[in-house]
């Protein structure tokens, strides 16, 4: 199996900054990588799948890019409603997942 | 609407069994592949299984955790998605999320995301 693994686990940020999360894949999965926001008690929610293509109606503050091995999630400027856990996922693997805490 | 909702979720004691439902709306289910992915609590994601559409071969792959013990099904009439879980263990305990799947198929094997989810239904593996 593909093994996901995301950095930081925990990342503390400041509405407006912009921050990215990073994701490595244990062998070349292309482009074939999903990135999830999970608030808590909600369900996952779809923002960039094929690494890139952003999912309709996610904002465009939203970006995601890599391909092979390493992959990132950006958020241009950090809203209020962004805080939250953010995981990547391929196949079958899900990453730990990157909490976003307010500083 | 385009929705997915999960039922069947309670309590039930070590070695048990339960069944999920998971009822779709709003899309062709019959053409969709399905997935379950559960969530221990305070954990991250674990996907449990698939099940293909049947025109694609109704055919199931399962995580090593589960495999032997859960089978997914689904009845196409009734728009609904299952997972039957037998011998239930405390590590089972979760919260179960129902998903669609949208998969390419390539040389190098199935590669998919999950679009659509459901809200989840807890099931708690207890004595």
């Amino acid at each position: 199996d593909i093994q996901m693994t995301q950095s930081p686990s925990t990342l503390s940020a400041s509405v407006g900054d912009r921050v990215t999360i990073t994701c490595r894949a244990s062998q070349s999965i292309s482009s074939w990588l999903a990135w999830y926001q999970q608030k808590p008690g909600k369900a996952p929610k779809l923002l960039i799948y094929k690494a890139s293509s952003l999912e309709s109606g996610v904002p465009s503050r939203f970006s995601g890019s890599g391909s092979g091995t390493e992959f990132t999630l950006t958020i241009s400027s950090l809203q209020p409603d962004d805080f939250a856990t953010y995981y990547c996922q391929s196949r079958e693997t899900f990453g730990q997942g990157t909490k976003v805490e307010i500083k | 609407e385009v929705q997915l909702v999960e039922s069947g979720g309670g309590l039930v004691k070590p070695g048990g069994s339960l069944r999920l439902s998971c009822a779709a709306s709003g899309f062709t289910f019959s053409n969709a592949w399905m997935s379950w992915v559960r969530q221990a609590p305070g954990k991250g994601l674990e996907w449990v299984g698939r099940i293909k559409s049947k025109t694609d071969g109704g055919t199931t792959d399962y995580a090593a955790p589960v495999k032997g013990r859960f089978t997914i099904s689904r009845d196409d009439s009734k728009n609904t998605l299952y997972l039957q879980m037998n011998t239930l263990k405390t590590e089972d305990t979760a919260v179960y999320y129902c998903t669609t799947a949208q998969t390419t198929v390539t040389t190098r094997g199935d590669f998919w995301y999950f679009d659509l989810w459901g809200r989840g239904t807890l099931v708690t593996v207890s004595s």
